[in-house]
């Protein structure tokens, strides 16, 4: 089992709409948990990092925790074109991020 | 504040010959990473300094690559010699320490292996 695991598609969602990524983990002591963004032929950038179990927001961005489950998710509100990117659930044990492989979001126009 | 550095941006070399990528990160951050990220994957660490220090290069195929950090500021990794499965990109990152959550990544090389 991947430590890490993002195991959805790509994402097509139209302007405006909700975009949800999900990612489990496997490392139950796994006790940081972050959320990159990467364009294509860019490198990664962290938009969201949580910690305690719950919904953690940052303006159009919710990072949602929930450890009894190992499960890490993000929601994207009212996505825009510029929102088409790759992201990258990370998790952060033994000062060693394990990143899984990403999702691609696509917002429609 | 400038952004990690990393050099070159691309390098395309034949298989069997020796790479070198440069890294230096942001000013004031001890420690560093080199990552490797194959198409369509997740970065994969390679190797974390502590200042000069490498405290984790468990992920690092030693029979080829190796890495410096010699004054514990800019680093170099080398590939020697290079093979075609090494074609990738080479990301390296920093944060002021480890336990320190956010990491700044630099651009990356991509390097090709024909």
């Amino acid at each position: 089992q991947k430590e890490v695991e993002q195991n959805s598609g790509p994402l097509s969602v139209p302007e405006g709409a909700i975009a949800s990524l999900n990612c489990t983990y496997s490392d139950r002591v796994s006790q940081s948990f972050f959320w990159y963004r990467q364009y294509s032929g860019k490198s990664p950038e962290l938009i969201m990092s949580i910690y305690s179990n719950g919904d953690k927001e940052d303006g159009r961005f919710t990072a949602q925790l929930n450890k009894a489950s190992q499960y890490v998710s993000l929601l994207i509100r009212d996505s825009q074109p510029s929102d088409s990117a790759t992201y990258l659930c990370a998790v952060r044990g033994n000062n060693r991020l394990a990143f899984g492989k990403g999702n691609q979001v696509v917002v429609i126009p | 504040e400038a952004g990690v550095v990393q050099s070159p941006r691309y390098k395309i070399i034949e298989k069997k010959q020796p790479v070198a990528f440069w890294c230096n990160p942001i000013s004031g951050h001890n420690t560093l990473y080199w990552y490797l990220q194959n198409l369509g994957q997740g970065p994969e660490l390679l190797i974390r300094y502590e200042n000069e220090e490498a405290v984790d290069d468990s992920q690092l195929p030693k029979d080829r690559f190796s890495a410096e950090r010699l004054k514990g500021v800019d680093s170099t990794l080398k590939i020697q010699p290079a093979e075609l499965g090494d074609s990738a990109v080479y990301l390296c990152a920093s944060s002021y320490r480890a336990s320190y959550n956010e990491q700044f990544f630099g651009p990356g090389t991509r390097l090709t292996v024909l």
